[in-house]
């Protein structure tokens, strides 16, 4: 069962506008990762949050965990085409050591 | 460090066959994890190892399904007599137990296409 939803589902932007992806559940999360995954190939981790309320930024992208650790954002600046890719969100329960994948959001940014 | 690998990266099989694959995770990571994931979701959990013991089952891990890492450092999916909806790409990630967060570093997969 998929505890975490993505949204938007598909997302096709033009170069050098912003974007923002969403990953809601109803659980709690003991932490939070955000990943990248190309066609054909294994998620790339692009970021870890624990703390409810932490923001972190990688150069144009930006994360948020939301403060009750149900919910998190990723933010985009200025896409470029190098940013296309399904971004994935995963949440490790707060017991035992499982962890739940988003339903992922497919980006395309056109050059 | 070479990272997670995963071998085969394709496998081609008919229905009714047994299929294995491998996951070689990065040396000196304790846990290992094995997910499936189908065109267009995310990656869904099967299994986790923690050393050479398996710690965790999904109810997506049917009896056909068995893991197995023997010595703490490899592992092996094998799947018997396959079925069309066992299609799907086989990820492997390992982490670092002591890592509070547990992050966990990704395999590039394995492709399965049963026909």
């Amino acid at each position: 069962t998929q505890l975490l939803e993505q949204s938007p589902q598909f997302l096709s932007i033009q170069e050098g506008e912003n974007l923002t992806v969403y990953c809601n559940s109803s659980s709690v999360f003991s932490s939070l990762q955000w990943y990248r995954q190309e066609p054909g190939e294994g998620p790339v981790l692009l970021v870890t949050v624990v703390t409810g309320g932490e923001v972190k930024k990688l150069k144009r992208l930006t994360f948020q965990f939301g403060d009750a650790r149900k919910d998190s954002s990723l933010h985009i600046t200025a896409a470029q085409p190098g940013d296309t890719g399904l971004y994935l969100c995963a949440g490790r329960g707060s017991t035992g050591n499982q962890f739940y994948f988003g339903t992922g959001t497919s980006l395309t940014v056109i050059p | 460090d070479t990272g997670v690998s995963q071998d085969p990266r394709h496998k081609i099989t008919k229905r009714g066959q047994n299929v294995t694959f491998r996951c070689d995770p990065i040396s000196e990571h304790n846990r290992l994890y094995w997910y499936r994931q189908t065109l267009g979701q995310g990656p869904e959990f099967l299994t986790y190892f923690q050393n050479e013991a398996q710690l965790e089952k999904s109810r997506l891990l049917s009896d056909r399904f068995s893991a197995e890492r023997p010595k703490g450092s490899f592992s092996t999916l094998e799947i018997q007599r396959t079925e069309q909806g066992d299609s799907a790409m086989y990820l492997c990630a390992s982490s670092f137990s002591t890592d509070f967060t547990d992050t966990q570093y990704f395999g590039p997969g394995t492709r399965l296409t049963v026909l």
